[in-house]
């Protein structure tokens, strides 16, 4: 079954700096790939998403790339603010059937003013 | 905020009871997913439910079942309760294929 890796499982950056987390999955059959942002006692909410068809999204500060060769997919966000403290999780999905998403095991990012 | 609610907002238990936790999908979503979060952990998919049958399932015993209602509303029922089934349970409400929005949990405690 489809396996998901990520990390680092904490980081830590200068408030303005950018921070990046990678993720590796096992499947290649995968097709879809969502970021979510959980914040303390919080649900997952869902911060970007890409499909295996796009190389790369961008939506204001956070951009997500995949390559699907590597089978690696990674987060990255540019001038990191306080409130982007919280832990990330990436998954990954087959887009048929039942939609079963595997997630990494989180990153912890801490933004220190 | 999503439109998917959870409730109870908290559970506690002791070992062998029996819990049923309930969730209400958003307006517009068929399927329910359900997933198991342990403490310091990535959620783990435990099944899903589309047109009220189970429609893919993770690798969890019998002793977690579920239901889905007409309104795609949804429950969780695990049995026998063990001291590990201690985590916060998520649901999570799509269309057929679609973007996973999740409910804000369940978190069980059991002694």
């Amino acid at each position: 079954g489809e396996n998901v890796e990520q990390h680092p499982s904490t980081l830590s950056v200068q408030e303005g700096d950018s921070a990046v987390i990678k993720c590796t999955y096992s499947d290649s059959a995968s097709n879809y790939f969502p970021w979510y942002k959980q914040e303390l006692g919080k649900r997952p909410q869902l911060i970007i998403d890409i499909r295996s068809n796009v190389g790369e999204k961008k939506d204001q500060r956070i951009a997500v790339t995949l390559n699907k060769t590597a089978k690696h997919f990674s987060l990255h966000i540019t001038e990191t603010q306080p409130e982007d403290s919280a832990v990330y999780f990436c998954a990954a999905t087959i887009i048929q059937g039942a939609q079963k998403l595997v997630f990494g095991q989180g990153t912890r990012l801490t933004i220190n003013p | 905020e999503t439109g998917v609610t959870q409730s109870p907002t908290h559970l506690i238990k002791t070992r062998g009871q029996q819990v049923t936790l309930r969730c209400s999908s958003q307006s517009g979503h068929n399927t329910v997913s359900w997933y198991q979060q342990a403490l310091g952990q990535g959620p783990q998919f435990i099944f899903q439910y589309y047109r009220e049958e189970e429609n893919g399932r993770g690798n969890f015993p019998p002793r977690f079942s579920g239901l889905q209602f007409p309104n795609y509303s949804s429950e969780l029922n695990v049995n026998a309760l063990e001291l590990d089934d201690s985590a916060l349970y998520l649901c999570a409400s799509s269309p057929r294929g679609g973007t996973q929005y999740f409910g804000p949990g369940t978190r069980l405690l059991v002694l």
